[in-house]
């Protein structure tokens, strides 16, 4: 149980294009799902929190403007990022919890690799 | 930056060998976890302990907790080379977890 799954995987785009990445929880319902990015041999650096049906919390630094998130369902977030530069490019990972049973733990995606060429 | 910190950086051992990875952080916690990210992948989550807790154990993982130093430890125990990968610490819970900085293990053969 408790799988979380992101698409696509991966995604190679153009500089000055948006790019979407959902985050979907398969076997539970997520009230609360989180935006992570990674860059190489580098942690995570949270992003935003997503509340099912609010708009997202984001930390400090992040564009909301540049990073929209959108948290529809109990089961799906979006995360897209517009107007796509270089810089840009990382690996970016959902996490979410688990609202009746565990809330301490969160349940990571595999990740979505983003490059902008 | 609340960012932990995490030592060594990289540990590279041979296979049958016990790994000891060490995590420090900054605030006061509820609990402190700890994940494995094999390369380009998602998190795994491995285990939590709680603040009133010292020690826990899971398989072949042990992890120790000192609140007054505020300090954790992961011991992997007879390591296997598909332990390589890279563990975080992470303090905090289901709002926000903030992560440390990671360390790089690879278990050779």
């Amino acid at each position: 149980g408790a799988v979380v799954s992101q698409h696509p995987s991966w995604v190679i785009c153009k500089s000055g294009t948006s790019v979407k990445i959902e985050c979907r929880s398969l076997d539970f319902q997520a009230t609360t799902m989180f935006w992570y990015r990674q860059f190489p041999k580098q942690s995570l650096m949270l992003m935003a929190t997503s509340n099912e049906g609010s708009k997202a919390t984001y930390e400090q630094g992040v564009e909301k403007d540049k990073f929209l998130i959108n948290h529809a369902s109990l089961t799906l977030s979006t995360l897209t990022v517009t107007s796509a530069h270089p810089e840009d490019s990382s690996f970016y990972i959902c996490s979410a919890t688990d609202h009746t049973t565990n809330q301490e733990t969160q349940y990571f995606g595999p990740g979505t690799r983003l490059l902008v060429l | 930056s609340q960012q932990g910190e995490e030592d060594p950086q990289a540990l590279s051992i041979q296979e049958g060998e016990n790994a000891t990875m060490n995590c420090s952080y900054k605030t006061s916690i509820n609990n402190l976890q700890w994940y494995r990210q094999n390369s380009g992948r998602g998190l795994v989550h491995l285990i939590l302990i709680r603040s009133n807790e010292r020690e826990k154990h899971s398989g072949r993982l042990r992890v120790t907790l000192d609140t007054s130093k505020k300090s954790s430890s992961l011991l992997i125990t007879a390591s296997r080379a598909a332990d390589t990968a890279s563990y975080f610490c992470a303090e905090g819970g289901g709002n926000k977890l903030t992560f440390g900085t990671g360390t790089q293990l690879k278990v050779e053969l």
